[in-house]
């Protein structure tokens, strides 16, 4: 059974501060790892990740991928309070071998991380 | 382009009553999918959708049904709703395109948050 594991679940810090969140994963016919902010509604799109050891930036926030290790992290640097929110980790797999070459995958998420920056 | 647009925002059932949630893109996605978040579970998929007139059960598909009738459209129905349905359900599409990994990412919808009780 495909698996995501996110650590750790909560996280509160003062603004400022550089956070790291964890994201493991046991699947079977990786494609991809996506990194998703969701605040009140819908998850939002940070980073998507396929190769391991290069370094995905976008601002204050980046991302690596270990495919020998199953994992990734991101990280936030000099944090403020609009970056509280949950941090999801999704894991995007293969759905059927005979759709394979059709490119159908889904998505299998962790539990997320909840990131609560304090002022 | 309004993206993916879920309706309703909220609902309250009574334990036995039916409805469909309705997703909609006007992104010209082929593929389109129903995941249900509840506390600490993350997302999980229900079903989803390789296009038009294709179905297929997801993780979590015990309750549900879903049509896609149309290319834009894709719906999930419960027929007789039961208090552990309760969570927020997320639609979401993508394009199958191969050509550019990075265009590869599903884009959701607001969510529907509907209570059973």
């Amino acid at each position: 059974e495909d698996k995501v594991v996110q650590s750790p679940l909560s996280l509160v810090v003062h603004e400022g501060d550089t956070v790291t969140l964890n994201c493991s994963y046991e699947v079977t016919n990786f494609r991809s790892l996506l990194w998703y902010k969701q605040e009140k509604k819908a998850p939002t799109f940070l980073f998507m990740l396929t190769s391991s050891g290069i370094e995905k930036k976008s601002g204050r926030l980046s991302s690596i991928l270990d495919k020998k290790e199953l994992f990734s992290i991101l990280n936030i640097t000099a944090t403020q309070t609009g970056d509280s929110a949950v941090y999801l980790c999704a894991v995007e797999v293969n759905l059927l071998a005979v759709e394979v070459m059709r490119g159908a995958q889904k998505l299998v998420f962790g539990q997320g991380t909840r990131l609560t920056i304090n002022p | 382009n309004a993206g993916v647009t879920q309706t309703p925002k909220f609902r309250v059932l009574k334990t036995g009553q039916s409805m469909t949630l309705l997703c909609a893109q006007d992104m010209n996605h082929e593929y389109m999918y129903w995941y249900r978040q509840d506390p600490g579970m993350g997302l999980r998929l229900i079903h989803y959708s390789v296009g038009e007139g294709t179905t297929a059960k997801g993780e979590v598909p015990d309750g549900y049904n879903v049509s896609r009738l149309k290319k834009q459209n894709f719906l999930l129905g419960l027929e007789s709703a039961a208090p552990s349905q309760t969570s927020v359900y997320f639609c979401a599409s993508r394009s199958p395109s191969l050509a550019a990994l990075a265009k590869n990412i599903q884009y959701f919808g607001a969510g529907t948050r509907l209570s059973v009780l």
